[in-house]
C-alpha cells in the first residue's frame, strides 16, 4: 500500500528553467512533509520541508508547495543547475499529531537537468 | 561532525547465512532509524531506536530481523538465514532529541546481495 505517491520517474529540463516535481499522499493523518535528494551510491540528503499549518515554504532556489485538500505536494527548483540531477524523494509522516517519528517515501523522480 | 556511518558498505551472503549491518549515528544524535529500498522502489520503514529501546518496529519482518542500539556502541540490523528476497539497499538515519522535527540524516546505506 503506498501511501506517497510520485507518479513521474523521471524528468528532463534545461538549465535555467524551473523543474516541478510533484507528489501525492493518502493517508490524511500525515501532517509534516519532507524533500529529499537522493546521488548514486549515497544516502537521501534533506533538502525542504513543510508542515500542515503551512501551503508554502522556500529556500533559496527551492520551494514546497503543499495543497491539503488535493493531498498533493510540489517541489519547484528555479533556476535549475547541473548539479540538481538526481533522484528527489517526497516523504511524509504523521509525527506532529500522532507521534509517529517514521517516513513514508515515495518512489523518486529522477531529475535531469541538461546543461 | 563525521555524519552517519554504515558498515560495510557492500555485503555478499550465501542463502542462510547471517548478515549484520552497522549504523553509527551523528555525533549527539540518540534516535536511529533503519530503512530498506528495493529495487525501484522508495524507501520503507522498518524500525526506529533510542538507546537500549525499541520505540517502533512496525515495519520489521516478524521472522529472521532484529535490531539493537545498545548503550555503547553502534545500532544492529541483525538479519538471520538470509534469502534472496533480502537483496536491498538498508540505510540507516539519525536524529538529534531536540532537532528539526521529522528531519533525518541519512547514511550512505548498505547494499546486500544475496546469492
Amino acid at each position: 500500500d503506498q501511501q506517497v505517491k510520485q507518479n513521474s520517474p523521471s524528468l528532463s529540463v534545461q538549465e535555467g528553467r524551473i523543474s516541478i516535481l510533484n507528489c501525492d499522499y493518502t493517508n490524511s493523518m500525515f501532517d509534516y512533509f519532507l524533500w529529499y535528494k537522493k546521488y548514486p551510491a549515497e544516502g537521501p540528503t534533506f533538502l525542504i520541508s513543510i508542515s500542515s499549518i503551512k501551503d508554502k515554504n522556500e529556500d533559496g532556489r527551492f520551494t514546497v508547495f503543499l495543497n491539503k485538500s488535493a493531498k498533493h505536494l510540489s517541489l519547484h527548483i528555479v533556476p535549475s543547475q547541473p548539479g540538481d540531477s538526481a533522484v528527489y524523494f517526497c516523504a511524509a509522516s504523521a509525527g506532529l499529531l500522532a507521534g509517529a517519528n517514521n517516513l513514508f517515501f515515495g518512489t523518486g523522480t529522477r531529475l535531469t537537468v541538461i546543461p | 561532525n563525521a555524519g552517519v556511518m554504515q558498515n560495510p558498505r557492500h555485503l555478499v551472503r550465501r542463502r542462510g547465512q547471517e548478515a549484520r549491518l552497522r549504523c553509527s549515528p551523528m555525533k549527539g544524535h540518540s534516535h536511529v532509524y533503519w530503512y530498506r529500498q528495493l529495487p525501484e522502489e522508495g524507501l520503507k520503514f522498518m524500525v526506529y531506536l533510542q538507546k537500549e529501546n525499541i520505540i517502533d518496529e512496525s515495519g520489521m519482518p516478524k521472522e529472521r530481523f532484529s535490531a539493537e542500539f545498545p548503550k555503547e556502541g553502534p545500532s544492529i540490523l541483525r538479519i538471520q538465514q538470509v534469502v534472496r528476497g533480502d537483496s536491498a539497499a538498508y540505510f540507516c538515519a539519525s536524529s538529534p532529541p531536540e532537532g528539526v522535527w521529522g528531519e533525518q540524516y541519512f547514511g550512505p546505506g548498505t547494499r546486500l546481495t544475496v546469492t
